[in-house]
């Protein structure tokens, strides 16, 4: 397995649900991320971790839980979901967060698509 | 407010033609300007970038020109093919050395025809 991977890939919760989605990267790389993708919207970021360590969190709903508990691995823990918050989640990694701009070119995995009821 | 704008959702371009794709920011703090390529049922994968430094950035049939007094960047594809066919995002990054936080336009449809 390489690159950056996903799972599940596609997901149908209720608003009284809990999930988790799940992602993996295999690129030795320090940073991860978590993005969101609605319809005709700019993907927004919603975390970053650089080495196991959260270094952002653009304000998102704390129904939303992120986990990283190694450089490798992310979790999105879900809890109480909205409809509104169905969207494409996709996880990208990078070699890290704080180098120069131009270092960081951004590896995604293929995406969590999510559907709440 | 949304700091990277691409205008156009969509475009469609005959094999062969130049595909053009526009992308327009409004934060002069950024430095570094990435395009990505995005197919269906898979995530966005890196095409181009260029550093503020630079005006044209080329690889292969790819070009990339920053226009930074006008704080407009373009995407040229010379052929374009079918196989180029995706959604194109421009995204920028540099506010304040934070070289992985990217901010992501809303994505151009690009349609090559045969």
């Amino acid at each position: 397995e390489t690159g950056v991977t996903q799972t599940p890939r596609h997901l149908v919760m209720g608003m009284t649900n809990k999930k988790s989605l799940k992602c993996e990267q295999h690129l030795g790389h320090n940073a991860m991320y978590w993005y969101k993708q609605s319809a005709k919207k700019p993907l927004e970021l919603m975390f970053v971790y650089n080495f196991k360590e959260q270094t952002e969190n653009n304000s998102v709903p704390s129904r939303f839980s992120p986990e990283c508990p190694n450089s490798s691995h992310l979790f999105l823990h879900l809890h109480t979901l909205q409809p509104e918050d169905s969207a494409l989640y996709l996880c990208a990694s990078s070699q890290d967060f704080r180098g120069a701009s131009g270092a960081n070119v951004l590896t995604f995995g293929a995406g969590s698509r999510l559907t709440v009821l | 407010d949304q700091q990277v704008k691409q205008n156009s959702p969509s475009l469609s371009v005959q094999e062969g033609r130049i595909s053009i794709l526009n992308c327009d920011y409004t934060n002069s703090m950024f430095d570094y300007f990435l395009w990505y390529k995005k197919y269906p049922a898979e995530g966005p994968t890196f095409l181009i970038s260029i550093s503020s430094i630079k005006d044209k950035n080329e690889d292969g049939r790819f070009t990339v020109f920053l226009n930074k007094s006008a704080k407009h960047l373009s995407l040229h594809i010379v052929p374009s093919q079918p196989g180029d066919s995706a959604v194109y995002f421009c995204a920028a990054s540099g506010i304040n050395n934070q070289g992985g936080k990217l901010i992501f336009g809303q994505g151009t449809e690009l349609s090559v025809k045969p």
